[in-house]
């Protein structure tokens, strides 16, 4: 069961140059997000989407942008790259059941980004 | 506004002890979840434990124990008889409820506990 899988684990890239990160999930869910992960600043929400065909901006979504290209599969897109964008990125899904917020959410192993 | 607060960036802990990490939190939704997570060195993250708001009693699971004060807003991390292998970064972070249609977990800032042997 390999639940969260994201590609690539690392790259460096140049200033200016653009990339793509895939993240898929093998577990139904309809939920996916995008974090970066910073030192000293936790997990920021760059964007999610709450089920396939929406996709919605989070805390720190500038550079950014997103495709939910089905169920199964949520890609976050650099344009143009930063230094500032130096960072862990994790994919997570989850489930979103009845009306209660009693889900946790699953991560991938991470992306290791390096702009220079 | 900061949705979720840890104090503590690092904590030591000797082996076998216990320890508590602190985490507040702030909303206005009365129903929400409340995860604390685990980040080894190794960099993935491990769901550790749940509650929930209208939960009456306090989480556990293993030597993970969820000490919720409601009224406090606090949700804090117990971790019993401390192994090495708890060194790590611990996340607090939430999801609220129905009336803010289906929310993404907001995180804090994490406490990194090391275990001493």
């Amino acid at each position: 069961n390999a639940g969260v899988t994201q590609t690539p684990k690392f790259q460096v890239l140049k200033t200016g140059q653009s990339m793509t990160l895939q993240c898929a999930q093998d577990m139904n869910h309809n939920s996916m997000y995008w974090y970066r992960q910073d030192p000293g600043m936790g997990l920021r929400l760059i964007y999610y989407s709450a089920s396939e065909g929406t996709t919605d901006k989070g805390e720190v979504p500038n550079g950014y942008n997103v495709s939910r290209l089905n169920k199964r599969e949520f890609s976050l897109r650099l344009e143009s790259a930063a230094p500032s964008q130096t960072s862990v990125y994790f994919c997570a899904s989850s489930e979103w059941r009845g009306t209660f917020p009693n889900t946790e959410a699953f991560f991938g192993q991470g992306t290791r980004l390096t702009v220079v | 506004a900061q949705k979720i607060t840890q104090t503590q960036p690092g904590m030591f802990v000797q082996e076998k002890e216990a320890v508590t990490l602190d985490c507040t939190y702030d909303t206005s939704d009365p129903s929400y979840g409340l995860f604390w997570y685990k980040q080894p060195s190794s960099g993935e993250m491990i769901f550790l434990i749940y509650q929930g708001s209208y939960d009456q009693q306090n989480a556990t699971e293993g030597r993970y124990s969820l000490n919720f004060q409601k009224a406090r807003k606090s949700a804090n991390l117990v971790i019993s008889a401390s192994q090495l292998g708890d060194s790590a970064m611990y996340f607090c972070a939430m999801r609220e409820g129905r009336s803010s249609g289906n929310t993404p977990l907001v995180f804090g800032k994490g406490t990194r506990l090391s275990v001493i042997a």
